[in-house]
């Protein structure tokens, strides 16, 4: 069946370090998104990319950095220089072509740091 | 530029009365609008989508939400509330430039 999966879906890391979260999907979309959400709040846009090798970023995109190198997957680092970088992130795909239109969600990652 | 506008924050309605959950958009195209809900600690799940075909779309668990391009409007609405819709819910835009933009959220409590 096609979806999109993240992984892993709980993250413990120690304040300092980088980790990546990883986001695969196998819908053939060219679209490709990261949110972040925290304790009473919507989603924020962390970053995006609607084609291979593209990106841009979203409205909090500080403290990450991404890459679309395939078009299936679409990694999110989250690095030291975030400064409160606990919180669930959400990656999403979506595809538009004619009158056909879908968007997908991973089950999502919450990352703790200790 | 595109956007879309949750106008309650909060909703809190009964067992068994209506459920309305406003959503407005703004943009200089003809869009995709989808529905989802995410109950505490759950990833996001798909109530229903608009993608400019019958313009009252029904959807799961017996929600369904009408597009008005002239109010620019696709509200949320369920003739009669569960326990178990207690949940967040966000009005989800997917415009031309095939980029996906939330709304703030909408949490539903559900009083017994």
């Amino acid at each position: 069946d096609g979806g999109i999966t993240q992984s892993p879906k709980y993250l413990f890391r120690k304040e300092g370090q980088n980790v990546t979260l990883s986001c695969e999907q196998n819908l053939n979309h060219d679209a490709m998104y990261w949110y972040r959400q925290d304790p009473g709040q919507g989603l924020r846009l962390i970053y995006y990319s609607q084609i291979v090798n593209d990106f841009q970023k979203g409205d909090i995109a500080e403290g990450y950095s991404v890459s679309r190198e395939k078009k299936e997957s679409f990694p999110l680092t989250v690095t030291s220089a975030q400064k409160n970088p606990t919180a669930f992130y959400l990656c999403a795909s979506s595809m538009q072509s004619g009158g056909n239109t879908e968007a997908f969600f991973g089950q999502g990652t919450r990352l703790t740091v200790v | 530029a595109q956007s879309v506008t949750q106008l309650d924050s909060h909703v809190s309605v009964s067992e068994g009365t209506p459920v309305l959950l406003r959503c407005n958009y703004s943009s200089s195209y003809s869009p995709s609008l989808f529905w989802y809900v995410q109950h505490p600690n759950k990833g996001l799940q798909l109530l229903l989508k608009y993608t400019s075909a019958a313009t009252l779309v029904k959807g799961i668990n017996g929600f369904e939400a009408e597009f008005k391009k002239s109010e620019t409007s696709f509200h949320l609405t369920k003739p009669s509330a569960h326990m178990s819709d207690a949940a967040e819910y966000f009005c989800v835009f997917l415009g031309s430039a095939r980029q996906l933009t939330f709304g703030s959220g909408t949490q539903l409590t559900v009083l017994p």
